[in-house]
């Protein structure tokens, strides 16, 4: 089973950059890692999708090291709108089955 | 545009009344599943279908039945629901590709068993 871990909680102020890790030991080879946000009482909105190294995109950046044990979703420069939680995502049995650890909950502060 | 629809996506329910949550998405998604959510224990799968008639299940299937006679629509099915289905309901939807292919959610049903 593919389980994540990331951190509860974490707080930040306006302008810094955030970096969120997420533990996945179990990872299936041929599994991407994928990150969701959420803000509250809406659905997950799809961040950013990798398989090794680094991705980028116009939101965040996706750091995956070399066991892929492991990785850190980074966000430059956030804003108030920012503040929501962050998942990580596993699976288990394959591509099909999909889990949501706890998620980060992240707090933007001015 | 694209998207996923909810419907109802508030409902006060009492014990032991059939219920259905519809959920719809307009692109031609092959892959939908419902999840539930709840305070503290993140999104949980409930089922998942990867096509017409193809459905099977996730992590928390216990009460809940679901359908695919239609690749647009995968509704939920509480038969006998009870309070402790009380808890906040999404559909999402996303292509038949492996795990490279973005999940798209519904805006949510909030649903209470009293």
């Amino acid at each position: 089973l593919a389980k994540t871990t990331q951190p509860i909680s974490m707080d930040s102020y306006e302008g810094q950059e955030v970096n969120i890790t997420c533990s996945h030991n179990n990872i299936a080879t041929n599994d991407y890692i994928t990150w969701y946000q959420q803000f509250p009482s809406q659905g997950p909105r799809f961040i950013i999708q990798g398989y090794k190294t680094k991705v980028t995109n116009e939101v965040a950046s996706l750091f995956i090291p070399a066991d892929r044990k492991s990785s850190t979703l980074s966000l430059p420069r956030v804003s108030l709108s920012d503040t929501a939680v962050y998942y990580c995502l596993g699976t288990a049995g394959g591509y099909n089955k999909l889990i949501f650890g706890a998620g980060t909950r992240l707090a933007v502060h001015p | 545009e694209a998207q996923v629809t909810q419907n109802p996506r508030y409902l006060i329910t009492v014990t032991g009344k059939k219920l259905t949550v519809t959920c719809s998405q307009n692109m031609n998604h092959e892959y939908m599943s419902w999840y539930r959510q709840d305070p503290g224990l993140g999104l949980r799968q409930i089922y998942y279908s990867m096509n017409v008639e193809v459905t099977d299940k996730g992590d928390v299937p216990e009460g809940y039945k679901v359908s695919r006679k239609e690749k647009r629509n995968f509704p939920l099915i509480l038969e006998s629901p009870s309070p402790n289905q009380t808890s906040l309901y999404f559909c999402a939807s996303r292509g038949a590709g492996r795990n490279t292919d973005t999940q798209y959610f519904g805006p949510g049903t909030r649903l209470t068993v009293l």
